[in-house]
């Protein structure tokens, strides 16, 4: 069975662009959650969609937002780069419903803004 | 707001000791704690959780406790081994209608051969 699948690994954009980073959950899975990754800051929560549904939403700014599609695919975007937006972007999947089970997280999209 | 603080930052240990990482949450509600071991380079990956029902959960040479009253949990490693060295983190979440977890800040073990 494939694993969590991210795409693209390394991205270096210019500020004031924006990006988009996919993630593909094991199949079967229908929750995506979305993470940033910043030294000294562990795993902040992004946002979190079940069944295309968004069902909970980090304290970002209105500049990052995110999407499901029905195949569970799931993609966020982040308009107006900062270079405060450079972390590693990291997603995970979950087979169930909510909560009690373990979310399986991809390798991660590591976003570099200059 | 919902918190999770997680001591030590950074632990050294000699192989063959123990090493032991603590986190305290905020929510009330939270029930589902997992840990998640992070080797460098690599996605973190679930190495044990445990549940609000339970005081404490062994996993070979790991084990979690909790006490909900305190709201604390931790994640004890013993006989470390070079291979444990990384970065580990704690979480807290409800148990059901939602994978949000919130995550500490995560804790750098080195185990010196």
């Amino acid at each position: 069975k494939a694993g969590v699948t991210q795409t693209p690994r390394y991205l270096i954009k210019t500020r004031g662009q924006q990006v988009t980073l996919s993630c593909s959950p094991i199949s079967g899975h229908r929750s995506v959650s979305w993470y940033q990754q910043t030294p000294g800051q562990g795993l902040q929560f992004l946002f979190e969609y079940f069944s295309e549904t968004q069902r909970n939403k980090g304290n970002f700014p209105g500049r990052f937002s995110g999407r499901q599609f029905s195949n569970s695919r799931s993609e966020m975007n982040v308009s107006t780069l900062e270079l405060g937006d450079s972390a590693l972007y990291l997603c995970a999947s979950s087979w169930g419903t909510g909560g009690n089970t373990e979310a399986f997280f991809g390798q991660g999209t590591r976003l570099t803004v200059v | 707001g919902e918190n999770v603080e997680q001591h030590p930052s950074t632990l050294s240990v000699q192989e063959g000791d123990s090493a032991v990482i603590k986190c305290t949450y905020s929510d009330s509600a939270s029930n589902y704690f997992p840990w998640y071991k992070q080797e460098l380079g690599k996605r973190p990956q679930l190495i044990i959780d445990i549940r609000s029902n339970v005081g404490e959960k062994k996993d070979q040479r790991i084990a979690v406790t909790l006490n909900k009253t305190a709201k604390h949990f931790s994640l004890h490693i013993t006989e470390t081994q070079p291979e444990d060295s990384a970065v580990y983190f704690c979480a807290a979440g409800p148990s059901s209608g939602t994978y949000k977890y919130i995550f500490g800040t995560g804790t750098r073990l080195k185990v010196l051969a």
